[in-house]
């Protein structure tokens, strides 16, 4: 069965403190894997997408990794306004109709 | 450009009422989709559509409708409602080959 893991459900940063949050999936026939930021009364704001194992992409403080298991997003010298939801998603072959979507991590950065 | 627009931000129904969750999108996209967001889980499909009188079930359809009779509109219709569909309903679009487009949610209590 296709699923994705998030992990760790919630984290707490200092800010400046570089830590990484882990998306796990089984899939067969992975189209992509998107990561999503999720602000409390808003929706999903699209970050990245990562098509094939090795692949690389980077945004401010924000850098996705993928292998063929997993995905990474490290966040480097947080600051309080990456205090955020996010989500990772996994497309399974055809459309986004094929979306799984994991339960999220809530990162929280203090000054 | 407004991207993708939900309306209402908040509604409390009474078990066995009706309603209509709005959506609508100003980006000319063809693909539109409902999900729902309960604690703890990842988004869940309700119904997607391709395109102006096209639509399709997602994983959780029981208990919503669904039509799309213009490519801006995409409303979700709950008839009669249950506290099981208690949950944050987001809405969102794409054109081919782009990612997703969500709404800021609308946040519906069935008591």
């Amino acid at each position: 069965e296709d699923q994705v893991t998030q992990s760790p459900e919630a984290l707490r940063l200092q800010e400046g403190e570089s830590s990484s949050l882990n998306c796990s999936y089984t899939v067969s026939g992975l189209r992509g894997l998107f990561w999503y930021r999720q602000d409390p009364g808003k929706g999903p704001e699209f970050l990245f997408t990562l098509y094939s194992a090795g692949e690389e992409k980077e945004k401010e403080r924000l850098k996705a990794t993928l292998t063929k298991k997993e995905s990474f997003l490290h966040i480097t010298a947080p600051k309080p306004e990456d205090s955020a939801t996010y989500l990772c998603a996994v497309q399974a072959g055809g459309g986004y109709n094929k979306l799984i979507f994991g339960a999220g991590t809530r990162l929280a950065v203090h000054p | 450009n407004a991207g993708v627009t939900q309306t209402p931000k908040f509604r409390i129904l009474k078990i066995g009422q009706s309603m209509t969750l709005q959506c609508t999108q100003d980006m000319n996209h063809n693909y539109m989709y409902w999900y729902r967001q309960d604690p703890g889980m990842g988004l869940k499909l309700i119904y997607y559509s391709v395109g102006a009188g096209i639509t399709d079930k997602g994983e959780v359809p029981n208990g919503y409708n669904v039509s799309r009779s213009t490519t801006e509109d995409f409303p979700l219709r709950l008839e009669l409602a249950a506290p099981s569909q208690t949950s944050v309903y987001f809405c969102a679009s794409t054109s081919r080959d782009s990612p997703l487009h969500f709404g800021n949610g609308t946040r519906l209590t069935v008591t």
